[in-house]
């Protein structure tokens, strides 16, 4: 069984401050973990994944986040955010190394940015 | 390449009628996925195929839904008679093979939104 909390539904920052988008998982397995951002009316775009190398994970536009295992968290972080960045951000989670399982997303955080 | 293709787009019905939405898999992906997205939440699988076999139907409701998938390639999930609650987006993905490149990752289309009236 697995599962992604999302800690928050809406985060609203400035331009040009730091973005920070909690998520919890729950897996019987060894997780993989992903995060994928949607645009309106876009279809889902993988930023960045975590299978089982580095626990500090780089993705697309500056993105990047920490796998932590004892904290069962996977927080995605931006040191500086841009207007083009807001959009919806879900957390996913799946079991490492089984090509086509199911994924398991979280319920979303819509990321607003102000000027 | 091109990505996952989805149609229509947008589809307006009124309750008790029927629906189908097409799905374009990437070329060469032999895991295909659809997914409905209600308003506010995150997409939840309906239905996965390996090639032409369905593997995994457990959370497609089946009085109403159906989806295939004949060839292993292209596929259609239709919905007959629609209800009000069927409103939301629904989503293709698919994905290569194990020991591909980029296994176990999900490559989305636009989706199809549906509105019951």
């Amino acid at each position: 069984a697995q599962s992604v909390t999302q800690l928050d539904s809406h985060v609203s920052v400035s331009e040009g401050t730091p973005v920070l988008l909690r998520c919890n998982y729950s897996s019987s397995y060894s997780p993989s973990l992903f995060w994928y951002v949607q645009h309106p009316n876009k279809g889902l775009q993988l930023l960045l994944k975590y299978t089982s190398a580095a626990t500090l994970v780089k993705g697309i536009n500056g993105f990047e986040a920490e796998f932590k295992k004892s904290e069962t968290s996977f927080h995605l972080t931006k040191p500086s955010a841009h207007m083009s960045d807001a959009a919806e951000y879900f957390c996913v989670v799946t079991r490492r190394n089984n090509a086509g399982n199911m994924l398991t997303f979280g319920g979303g955080t819509r990321l607003m940015v102000k000027p | 390449e091109a990505g996952v293709v989805q149609s229509p787009r947008y589809k307006i019905i009124e309750k008790k009628q029927p629906v189908a939405f097409w799905c374009n898999p990437i070329s060469g992906h032999n895991t295909l996925y659809w997914y409905r997205q209600n308003l506010g939440q995150g997409p939840e699988l309906l239905i996965r195929y390996e090639n032409e076999e369905a593997v995994d139907d457990s959370q497609l409701p089946k009085d109403r839904f159906s989806a295939e998938r004949l060839k292993g390639v292209d596929s259609t999930l239709k919905i007959q008679p629609a209800e009000l609650g069927d409103s939301a987006v629904y989503l293709c993905a698919s994905s290569p093979n194990a020991g591909q490149a980029s296994a176990g990752e999900q490559f989305f289309g636009p989706g199809t939104r549906l509105t019951v009236l």
